[in-house]
């Protein structure tokens, strides 16, 4: 089965401007999960979607960071505008469960390198 | 409070050698799980094992074993015969149905030295 998918694998942009990752799930996956890892950090949830409505974004800084989630399939994540604090690799994932059953093992993408300079 | 604590930042052994990577968590929740996943330089995580708080048995896969306790709350990974290959940053992870997340430790680099 194709892996979870994501674009582009690295992003140089300068503060304050904006920045878009997307994510392709793995088919057939109804949570969708975007995560962000600073250097020497474990991941830190910014979102979870299940199907296309957001089931946690307590994590995410909503006044520069939003998220979507069209028809329960691909996601995308925005930055705007970019802080030098934003720099880190944001990693999709995704699983088949939904509500408790989110503990089944989540697939990750490769992962966005986003550098802000 | 959820979280998880490796305490192990980096390690480096020689080939052959065995590893132990540790794992401590942290929950009030009785029902959870916990999860290792490895990450090789490429970023992707991979993951290794899940393991839910009622199923103490320890598990082997390969050169690949975990060991849970409850009463310490731990939940450590050994490679034995370790490879170069084995080069990866390990998380340890936990999940649990009251904070409906996966929490994950701040990872152990390991590298392996031919």
């Amino acid at each position: 089965e194709a892996g979870v998918a994501q674009s582009p694998r690295y992003k140089i942009i300068e503060k304050r401007q904006s920045v878009a990752f997307w994510c392709n799930p793995i088919s057939g996956h109804a949570t969708l999960y975007w995560y962000q890892q600073i250097l020497g950090q474990g991941p830190k949830l910014l979102i979870q979607f299940q199907n296309n409505g957001v089931v946690d974004d307590s994590q995410l800084p909503k006044d520069r960071f939003s998220a979507e989630r069209l028809k329960g399939v691909d996601s995308t994540l925005k930055i705007q505008p970019a802080k030098l604090e934003d720099s880190a690799v944001y990693l999709c994932a995704s699983s088949p469960g939904t509500g408790f059953y989110s503990n089944q093992p989540q697939h990750f993408g490769d992962g966005t390198r986003l550098s802000i300079l | 409070a959820q979280k998880v604590t490796q305490a192990q930042t980096e390690i480096s052994v020689v080939e052959k050698e065995d590893v132990t990577l540790d794992c401590v968590y942290e929950t009030r929740d009785t029902t959870y799980y916990l999860f290792w996943y490895k990450q090789p330089p490429s970023g992707e995580l991979v993951f290794l094992i899940r393991r839910n708080s009622f199923d103490e048995q320890n598990e082997i896969s390969g050169r690949y074993s975990w060991n849970f306790q409850k009463s310490t709350s731990s939940f450590n990974f050994t490679i034995t015969a370790s490879q170069v290959v084995d080069s990866a940053v390990y998380f340890c992870a936990l999940f649990s149905g009251g904070y409906n997340k996966l929490i994950f430790g701040a990872g152990t680099r390991l590298a392996v030295h031919p």
